[in-house]
């Protein structure tokens, strides 16, 4: 059974804080990604890694960073939160088929900045 | 980049009646379309997916049709349940040596008991 986790549920920052969110995933897979849930915007991506060290914009990159220095483990870095940065982050990993891409996503932090 | 556009963006049915959730594409090299259920408070969880060289595929009472020329692709629930109460998002992928997907709005569907 995949089993992706994350850092924190619930988070509260001040607006100029570094935050870190972190997701691992236990089952050896090489995708992982980053999006936000916003109602009536749906899942939007961040950025998302194909393998180590290796990262990709998605959508909505701006006032975001990710790190990923190990195959379980993916970081989104927010450099200076900020209050339209209040949203639900979820994470999710997927191992590369050639013709499918099952996602299997963490249960989600819920960021609120003040 | 790619666009994906999903409706209604709610939707009310009776028990035991279908529900009907439409999304356009807008990349025509997407060829993969899952889509995913979240249930309150919980994580998306796929359900059914189709790849672009499939018309058609169903798994008990979840069908999802596409149509390549046309850029859409539907989600068909028969004889809902109070169960299938959620929100449901449509996706559009393109494998570029990995997959990028682009997920629609969501669609929260309400099954009246």
């Amino acid at each position: 059974d995949v089993k992706v986790t994350q850092s924190s549920r619930y988070l509260v920052k001040r607006t100029g804080e570094k935050v870190f969110l972190e997701c691992v995933q236990d089952m050896d897979h090489e995708n992982m990604f980053w999006y936000r849930q916003d109602p009536g915007l749906g899942l939007r991506l961040i950025y998302f890694s194909y393998d180590v060290k290796m990262k990709e914009k998605g959508d909505i990159p701006e006032g975001y960073s990710v790190s990923r220095e190990k195959k379980e483990r993916f970081s989104l870095i927010l450099e200076s939160a900020s209050t339209n940065q209040t949203s639900m982050y979820l994470c999710a990993s997927s191992f590369p088929a050639s013709s499918t891409d099952t996602q299997y996503f963490g249960p989600g932090t819920r960021l609120t900045v003040l | 980049g790619e666009n994906v556009e999903q409706h209604p963006s709610t939707l009310s049915v009776q028990e035991g009646d279908s529900a009907v959730i439409k999304c356009t594409y807008s990349d025509s090299a997407s060829n993969y379309f899952p889509w995913y259920k979240q249930e309150l408070g919980k994580r998306p969880q796929l359900i059914i997916d189709i790849r672009s060289n499939v018309g058609e595929k169903k798994d008990q009472r979840i069908a999802v049709t596409l149509n390549k020329t046309a850029k859409h692709f539907s989600l068909h629930i028969t004889e809902t349940q109070p169960e299938d109460s959620a929100v449901y998002f449509c996706a559009a992928s393109i494998n570029t040596g990995g997959f990028k997907t682009i997920f629609g709005a969501g669609t929260r569907l309400f099954v009246k008991a």
